[in-house]
């Protein structure tokens, strides 16, 4: 089955500095790739997506870029701001028919941002 | 609210005993997850429905796990004989017709189950 690999765990950054988590998978078929972000005791939410018929995705300040011969996928945020501090998980998915079946989860990465 | 919605937000149990939880889905999505998520982790896969029917099973839904959807709506998720390994939250999600729409998955709260 799919493996997802997520690093780093933590990551600190500056208000304004941007940050990057990195993600890679196992399973060559997979070809839908979300972003999930979560507060504390909150549900997940969707944040962007890529399908692998693309290479790269943005929305104002985030955006995700794709690597298929690599298999790793980014999640690049730009500016922070403290509101985006959280966890953000990666997934991976086989996706049929328009939607997607089942999402394998990254471990989550805590960002935290300082003022 | 259009959302994703479960039932309870959260359970406190005995060990041995049984729960069962709730979720209803977005009405016009007609896929249907759960998943579950301990401390520290990312959501775990548990199973699906397309309608009512349940499509796929993880290796992590043992014997005492069961789902049903009866109708294609709402689906409950029961775990008989409970243990203090199924401490976790359980998530509910749901996305749209596959032939009309491409999009993502929409989760809800959660139930959050302490097994003491």
């Amino acid at each position: 089955g799919e493996n997802v690999e997520q690093h780093p765990s933590t990551l600190s950054v500056q208000e304004g500095d941007s940050a990057v988590i990195k993600c890679t998978y196992s399973d060559s078929a997979s070809n839908y790739f979300p972003w999930y972000k979560q507060e504390l005791g909150k549900r997940p939410q969707l944040i962007i997506d890529i399908r692998s018929n693309v290479g790269e995705k943005k929305d104002q300040r985030i955006a995700v870029t794709l690597n298929k011969t690599a298999k790793h996928f980014s999640l690049h945020i730009t500016e922070t701001q403290p509101e985006d501090s959280a966890v953000y998980f990666c997934a991976a998915s086989t996706q049929d028919t328009g939607t997607a079946s089942k999402l394998t989860f990254g471990t989550g990465t805590r960002l935290q941002v300082t003022l | 609210d259009t959302g994703v919605s479960q039932d309870p937000r959260h359970k406190i149990t005995k060990r041995g005993q049984n729960v069962t939880f709730r979720c209803d889905p977005i009405s016009e999505h007609n896929r249907l997850y759960w998943y579950r998520q301990t401390l520290g982790q990312g959501p775990e896969f548990l199973t699906y429905f397309q309608n009512e029917a349940q499509l796929e099973k993880s290796r992590l839904l043992s014997d005492r796990f069961s789902a049903e959807r009866p109708k294609g709506s709402f689906s409950t998720l029961e775990i008989q004989r409970t243990e203090q390994g199924d401490s976790a939250m359980y998530l509910c999600a749901s996305s749209p017709d596959p032939v009309t729409r491409i999009n993502g998955y929409t989760f809800g709260s959660g139930t959050r189950l302490t097994v003491v």
